[in-house]
């Protein structure tokens, strides 16, 4: 079954780092960049950056440059999404998406999310 | 910037619902749709303004170009009332908008 199943919910203190994995199955892991959004409670989506699985390369958008750390583990076909110097306003739902392979950058495949809350 | 219109639609079911999107600079047709039911993962619906997705019913159509977009719902459904996204991928980084929450009538 294609998929991108993700970690469960996490609690976290402000300034620390949370780190959410998604598991791909399904399709050939190497073939589709992963990319990773976030939806703040009620709010819409934001995209984060990507990950190229086949050769680790990353992108990020400018607001989380020197925060963020995109990362994956061929062996077990799963991408990292990890989060530094937690505040507040971190608190979202994390999806990873999977990036369709024409280069064009739209989601054909979503993991279930994963809600980091950020609370003291 | 993608902005949506309207923020809410009250819609009842069988009828027509019209969600439009407008881009701040032109970006062609590289717009994709997405659908949101509450607690879920967003669906993509439609992509290059008019293509469908794999396994999305007939009546969800996409039209138009530059920077006017439209996502219309023929004859709505019960599982068609969810939050609708558009995305621009034309530009870099790519956006979305902050979405149509289509409800019943």
């Amino acid at each position: 079954q294609v998929q991108l199943v993700q970690s469960g919910a996490d609690v976290r203190k402000p300034g620390a780092s949370v780190r959410v994995s998604c598991k791909s199955s399904g399709y050939t892991f190497t073939r589709h960049y992963i990319h990773w959004v976030r939806q703040a409670p009620g709010q819409g989506l934001e995209w984060m950056g990507w990950i190229n699985p086949r050769n680790g390369g990353t992108d990020y958008v400018q607001k989380f440059q020197g925060r963020v750390a995109m990362t994956r583990d061929t062996s077990i076909e799963t991408t990292y999404m990890e989060l530094r110097g937690l505040t507040s306003d971190d608190t979202a739902v994390y999806y990873c998406a999977r990036m369709v392979t024409s280069g064009d950058y739209f989601f054909d495949l979503w993991g279930q999310g994963t809600l980091v809350t950020v609370s003291s | 910037v993608m902005t949506q219109s309207p923020a809410t639609l009250s819609v009842s079911p069988g009828e027509r619902a019209t969600l439009s999107c407008r881009a701040s600079q032109i970006v062609h047709t590289n717009v994709a749709w997405y659908q949101q039911q509450p607690g879920q993962a967003p669906r993509l619906l439609m992509y290059d303004a008019s293509t469908g997705a794999t396994g999305i019913p007939d009546r969800f159509s996409g039209s138009g170009s530059g920077t006017e977009f439209t996502l219309t719902i023929s004859s709505l459904q019960s599982e068609d009332f969810a939050v609708y996204f558009c995305q621009q991928y034309n530009g870099w980084p790519q956006t979305f908008g902050r979405g149509t929450k289509l409800e019943i009538k």
